[in-house]
């Protein structure tokens, strides 16, 4: 399998553009995450699914970042407008089954709003 | 809140010694444990879970789980210039959560 695909893998934009990032999970995963990660905060689970389905977005900074997951091949996240604090790497991984919870990460992207 | 606490190092040991890292955790419902290991500018890696008290080993890699004192541990024998990174304590909860909670990491450091 070729592991958790995200892309782009860098993105620079300007304050108030909007920013999609995208993300393939290992196939057969039934879990997909969506994680930022700063120097100051660590790394941080903004939103997961299951089975398509978001179970807890309760990470989500604000109203500007939303997350889909069309199929179970593909999920987005999006930010609108963005902001030069939403500055980060974020991740994505995926797990399979509700009882080992090991997630596999992609190579992230590193965005950077100017 | 549940959380998870580590050092944030810098760690720093001598080539060929043991290199022991520490996570603290806040909840006892916690089911499983991982480590991961990431290097400077790339994703997270899985090195190791445990799920029961004890010790689980695995090459150089030694994890340790004590549930009544909760925390877990990583230790690293014969450590070597390769192995230093970051090294990230994940906790998940159990029940039908699907997430892990990481802490910050403890950046590692072995000298030649």
């Amino acid at each position: 399998d070729a592991g958790v695909i995200q892309s782009p893998r860098h993105e620079v934009t300007e304050m108030g553009q909007e920013v999609t990032l995208r993300c393939k999970p290992i196939s057969g995963h039934d879990y997909l995450f969506w994680y930022r990660q700063t120097m100051m905060r660590g790394l941080e689970l903004l939103i997961y699914f299951n089975n398509n389905v978001p179970i807890d977005d309760s990470g989500m900074p604000e109203d500007r970042f939303s997350a889909k997951m069309p199929n179970a091949s593909f999920s987005t996240l999006k930010i609108q407008p963005s902001e030069p604090r939403d500055s980060a790497v974020y991740f994505c991984a995926s797990s399979l089954g509700l009882a080992i919870k090991v997630q596999y990460f992609g190579a992230g992207t590193r965005l950077s709003v100017l | 809140q549940k959380e998870v606490e580590q050092n944030s190092g810098p760690l720093s040991v001598p080539e060929g010694a043991i290199a022991s890292l520490n996570c603290t955790y806040s909840d006892r419902g916690s089911q499983s444990f991982f480590w991961y290991r990431q290097y400077s500018g790339k994703s997270p890696e899985l090195i190791m879970s445990i799920y029961s008290n004890g010790d689980k080993e695995d090459g150089r890699f030694t994890a340790q789980l004590n549930k009544a004192s909760q925390y877990v541990s990583l230790l690293i024998r014969d450590s070597q210039p390769s192995d230093s990174a970051t090294y990230l304590c994940a906790v998940n909860y159990g029940g039908s959560q699907g997430n892990l909670i990481f802490g910050k990491g403890t950046k590692l450091s072995v000298k030649p």
